[in-house]
This record gives structure tokens, sequence and C-alpha cells, in this order.
């Protein structure tokens, strides 16, 4: 059963902020907002995760809500490169399935120039 | 080695054949997935090792599925008598250790073709 629910598709002007959002309303306390994202003919790649707070890293930013129940990746300034399917997933921290990611069908982001 | 490395990147293969798919881990990375991945969808999880031994095999789809990794390290996906619907792409994973907080590390993938 998927987790999270993702729109299938989005566009993005290149150099602009692509906001990709998720929801995940049925979200436990132990568990992780991850996003991988995977570019054509490419295994998936790590993007960020988080638990409650904001993260930054040097790729994107992850925004949850305060009631975790959403949350959206920020790419600040979209190149064509970044035409990728973008996975959000949620994950415990320990127990029962903590060691895999279980992926749904992602968004297909493409930058247009 | 620098990223977790798969091969073949490219198997094409008859109906009823024996097929083999290699992964290389990281490096010091303890734990070692395979997840399958069928056109248009996300990866789907088939096993995960922890050292030398299964984890967890419940995503193999059946027996004709087996994978081992006998030294801790390199791990081999085995299929017997493929059929059409095995066609997909095959991907392996790693990570250091398998709480929730830490990252996953994927290979390019093993693209297999059943004719």
């Amino acid at each position: 059963d998927a987790k999270t629910t993702q729109p299938p598709s989005m566009d993005c002007a290149e150099g602009r902020a692509a906001n990709l959002p998720c929801n995940h309303s049925t979200i436990s306390g132990n568990e992780y907002v991850y996003w991988y994202r995977q570019i054509h003919s490419q295994g998936p790649q790590y993007i960020i995760h988080g638990l409650k707070n904001n993260e930054t890293n040097e790729m994107a930013s992850l925004i949850i809500t305060e009631d975790r129940k959403s949350s959206t990746l920020i790419l600040p300034h979209a190149t064509l490169r970044d035409t990728a399917v973008y996975y959000c997933i949620v994950r415990p921290y320990s127990g029962a399935g903590s060691y895999q990611l279980t992926f749904g069908k992602g968004t297909k982001l493409s930058v247009i120039p | 080695g620098a990223g977790v490395s798969q091969t073949p990147s490219n198997k094409v293969t008859e109906k009823g054949k024996y097929v083999e798919l290699r992964c290389d881990p990281i490096s010091g990375h303890t734990a070692l997935y395979w997840y399958r991945q069928s056109l248009g969808q996300g990866p789907e999880f088939l096993i995960y090792f922890q050292g030398t031994g299964a984890a967890d095999d419940s995503g193999l789809p059946n027996d004709r599925f087996f994978a081992v990794r006998p030294e801790g390290s390199v791990s081999t996906l085995k299929i017997q008598r493929t059929e059409r619907g095995d066609s997909a792409v095959y991907l392996c994973a790693s990570s250091y250790e398998t709480s929730g907080a830490n990252v996953l590390t994927f290979g390019a993938g093993s693209r297999l073709t059943v004719l």
C-alpha cells in the first residue's frame, strides 16, 4: 500500500525553483521522509531526508509541515539535468521496514528550457 | 570502489535460460539490497542481506529467483528458467547499516530482456 501520494508529472522552467509536493497523511512519529530521484537509465539517487525539521543540503531543501502530513522538495534553481522521476518515501527509523525503501510511482519532473 | 557496480549492464537471453546478475557494493557497506524495476514503475524490493545472510527475502517472486552473498561483499542474483515476465531492470543498493536513518546507494542496474 502506498504511504505517499505525489502528482504523476510536473513541468518547471529552467532556472526557476521546482517545488515537488508529497502527501503522507498516515505518517507515524518514528518515520522519516526520504526523497530520491531517478534520471533516465540510472539507478535512484539519494537527495535528502528529514524527520520533523526542515532540511537543506547542496542539492535541495525539504520542507515538512508542522503536522508532518505533507512535505515539499524544493530544487532552488532547476537545470535540464534535474529532469527525472522524483520519489517521496516514508521510512521508519527502526523495526520492521526500516531497512528498505518502498517506492511509489513518483513525480516525473520535466525541466523546460 | 566509489560506487555500487553492477554487471552486466545489459543481458538478453532466451526464455528458459539461466541468468546471473552481479553486484559489487561500496566497500565497507554491510547491507545489500536487490530491487526490480519494471517499465513505468518504481523499484520493488526483492531481498536484503545483512552480511552474508539473507535477512529478508520476502520480495522474491518465486523459487526461480535466488541470491547469494557468500563473503559478505559481492552478491549474485540468480534466475532459473527465465520467463518473458522477468524482463526488467534489476537494481542493487548497499548501505553502511540498516537503521532508517541510513542512506541506500544504488547502482545503475542490470537490464534483463527475456525473448
